[in-house]
C-alpha cells in the first residue's frame, strides 16, 4: 500500500532558528493536508495544498506541494516555543481511497 | 458549532473484555473516521463512515468494527481485547462538500491491562 513518510523524524531547534518538514508519498496525492498535534493534545487542520506546485503561507508557516503531487513541505521561520509539537502530512491513497496519514515530525523548540 | 465529542475520555479495561467507544461529530458532518495512535506506529487509519455506510476500512483485525447512526453519531468496538490495543482512539468529522479535511475529537485513552 502507499506509505507516507516524514522526515526527519525529530528536530530540535534554537528558538528563532527555522525549521522544515519534508512529506514523501509512494504515489500521487490528489491534494495534501497538514495536521499540527500538540504534546497531549489531538491533530488540529493546518492547511490543504491542491494544485501542483502550490504554495501557501500562514503567518511564519510556508506549505508546498511539489510538482509531481507527490511530495510536500512545510517551512517554519524563526520558531517559537509555541510551534513545539508534531507536524503530520495527510492525503487520500489512490486507489482504495483511504486516508493516510505521514509518519510525522515531532518539533522540540528550546527558549 | 461545537466540535467533535468522543466518549469516554479515559478508560481502563483488562485483557479479553470488550469496549465501546463514542463519537459524536461536528453538527452537519456526515463522514466520520477512526484512527488508532501509538507511540510506535503513528496514526493508523481504522475506517470512515458517511450516511451511515462503512466507505473504507484499514488493516486492522476483525476484532475492531463500528457503526454509524442516521444522525452521524459512531460508534466502535473492540472485542477480546489484547494488551496491544493500549493507544489514544481518535475520531475525525467532515463535512460532505469538503471531505479531506479531518476535525478531530479530543479522543479516548485506552488503557488495557
Amino acid at each position: 500500500g502507499q506509505q507516507v513518510m516524514q522526515i526527519p523524524q525529530y528536530q530540535h531547534v534554537q528558538e528563532g532558528e527555522d525549521f522544515t518538514t519534508y512529506c514523501n508519498s509512494s504515489t500521487t496525492l490528489s491534494n495534501i493536508q497538514w495536521y499540527k498535534q500538540r504534546p497531549g493534545g489531538h491533530p488540529v487542520f493546518l492547511i490543504q495544498l491542491v494544485k501542483s506546485g502550490e504554495v501557501k503561507k500562514q503567518k511564519r508557516l510556508t506549505f508546498q506541494f511539489g510538482e509531481a503531487k507527490k511530495n510536500s513541505s512545510l517551512h517554519i521561520t524563526a520558531t517559537q516555543t509555541t510551534d513545539v509539537g508534531t507536524y503530520f502530512c495527510a492525503g487520500r491513497e489512490s486507489g482504495t481511497y483511504k486516508y493516510i496519514f505521514g509518519t510525522g515530525t515531532r518539533l522540540k523548540v528550546l527558549a | 458549532k461545537a466540535g467533535v465529542t468522543q466518549t469516554p475520555r479515559y478508560l481502563i479495561k483488562t485483557r479479553g473484555q470488550q469496549v465501546t467507544l463514542s463519537c459524536s461529530p461536528i453538527s452537519g458532518h456526515r463522514s466520520v473516521s477512526w484512527y488508532q495512535q501509538t507511540p510506535g506506529q503513528g496514526l493508523q487509519f481504522l475506517f470512515e463512515y458517511f450516511s451511515e455506510t462503512q466507505r473504507n476500512k484499514g488493516n486492522f483485525p476483525g476484532r475492531f468494527s463500528g457503526r454509524q447512526f442516521s444522525n452521524s453519531r459512531s460508534e466502535m468496538n473492540v472485542s477480546t481485547l489484547e494488551l496491544g490495543d493500549s493507544a489514544l482512539y481518535l475520531c475525525a468529522s467532515s463535512s460532505h462538500r469538503d471531505q479531506e479535511t479531518q476535525y478531530f475529537g479530543p479522543g479516548t485513552r485506552l488503557l488495557v491491562l
